[in-house]
C-alpha cells in the first residue's frame, strides 16, 4: 500500500531562512506525488504536484519539491522564508497512481512556523 | 471557475442529534472524495465517488455515516446519531478522469463540533 511520512510535526525557521520540509514516500506503483498547504482558517490548497515528468517540481509562492526515487524521498523546499508562509503542509500521494479508483493518502502533516 | 463549495463551514450540534453536511463539486468532475480529519490526527479518506456511483467507501467510520450523491452532481454527507468523536474537520474533493493522478481539488471544509 502506497503512504507517505512526514517528518516533524513542528518546524520553525526565521524569516528569510531556508525551509525544508521532509516526506518520504512508500509506492509499489509509479507514484504520483503532491504537497497540499492550509492556512489558518483556510482549506485545503494544492501547492504543487509530481506526475513522472520533471523531477524538480515547482509550486506556488516559490516552493519547490523535487523527487528523488533513489531515496524515495520529495521534500519541500523554499529559499527564502515569508511570515505568510506559516500554514500547515501535507504531503499525499495518489494511492492507485493513474487508476480511475485512486484516492489521494495524506501524511500526517507539519505545521511551518516562522519567526520574525 | 468556481471551487468545490462546502456547506455549512461551521456546525455546532448536540450528542445524538443529526447533521448534514454538503458538498458541491467543481462542475464536469465526476470523482468526489470526502475526507475527514479529527482534531490533531491525519487527514483520513472516507469514500469516493464516481458519479452517482460509490467506488469505495472504505474510509467509512460506521453506520451512522450515509453518503449520497444523487444526480451525480452535489453530495450529502449525514451523520446520524452524532457522536461526540466525530468532531473534526470534514472536507471535500473532486477531481476530472484518471482519479486523483493529476490531484484533486478541496473544499473549505466544515468544521463539526458535537457537544
Amino acid at each position: 500500500a502506497q503512504s507517505v511520512t512526514q517528518l516533524g510535526s513542528h518546524v520553525s525557521v526565521s524569516e528569510g531562512a531556508l525551509v525544508l520540509l521532509r516526506c518520504n514516500y512508500s509506492s509499489s506503483v509509479p507514484p504520483y506525488l503532491f504537497w497540499y498547504v492550509q492556512y489558518p482558517n483556510q482549506g485545503l490548497q494544492l501547492l504543487l504536484k509530481y506526475t513522472s515528468a520533471a523531477t524538480l517540481v515547482k509550486g506556488i509562492n516559490g516552493f519547490e519539491a523535487e523527487f528523488k526515487k533513489s531515496e524515495t524521498s520529495f521534500h519541500l523546499t523554499k529559499p527564502s522564508a515569508h511570515m505568510s508562509d506559516a500554514a500547515e503542509y501535507f504531503c499525499a500521494v495518489s494511492d492507485l497512481g493513474d487508476s480511475s479508483a485512486s484516492k489521494i493518502i495524506f501524511g500526517s502533516g507539519t505545521r511551518l512556523s516562522i519567526r520574525p | 471557475e468556481a471551487g468545490v463549495t462546502q456547506f455549512p463551514s461551521h456546525s455546532v450540534i448536540e450528542k445524538g442529534q443529526t447533521v448534514t453536511l454538503r458538498c458541491d463539486p467543481i462542475s464536469g468532475h465526476d470523482n468526489l472524495y470526502w475526507y475527514r480529519r479529527v482534531m490533531g490526527k491525519e487527514i483520513k479518506f472516507l469514500l469516493h465517488f464516481v458519479k452517482e456511483s460509490k467506488q469505495d467507501e472504505s474510509g467509512m467510520p460506521n453506520n451512522r455515516f450515509l453518503a449520497e450523491r444523487t444526480g451525480g452532481t452535489y453530495s450529502t454527507l449525514k451523520v446520524q446519531p452524532a457522536e461526540l468523536e466525530d468532531s473534526g474537520v470534514y472536507f471535500c474533493a473532486s477531481s476530472q478522469d484518471r482519479g486523483t493522478a493529476w490531484g484533486a481539488f478541496f473544499g473549505q471544509g466544515t468544521r463539526l463540533t458535537v457537544v
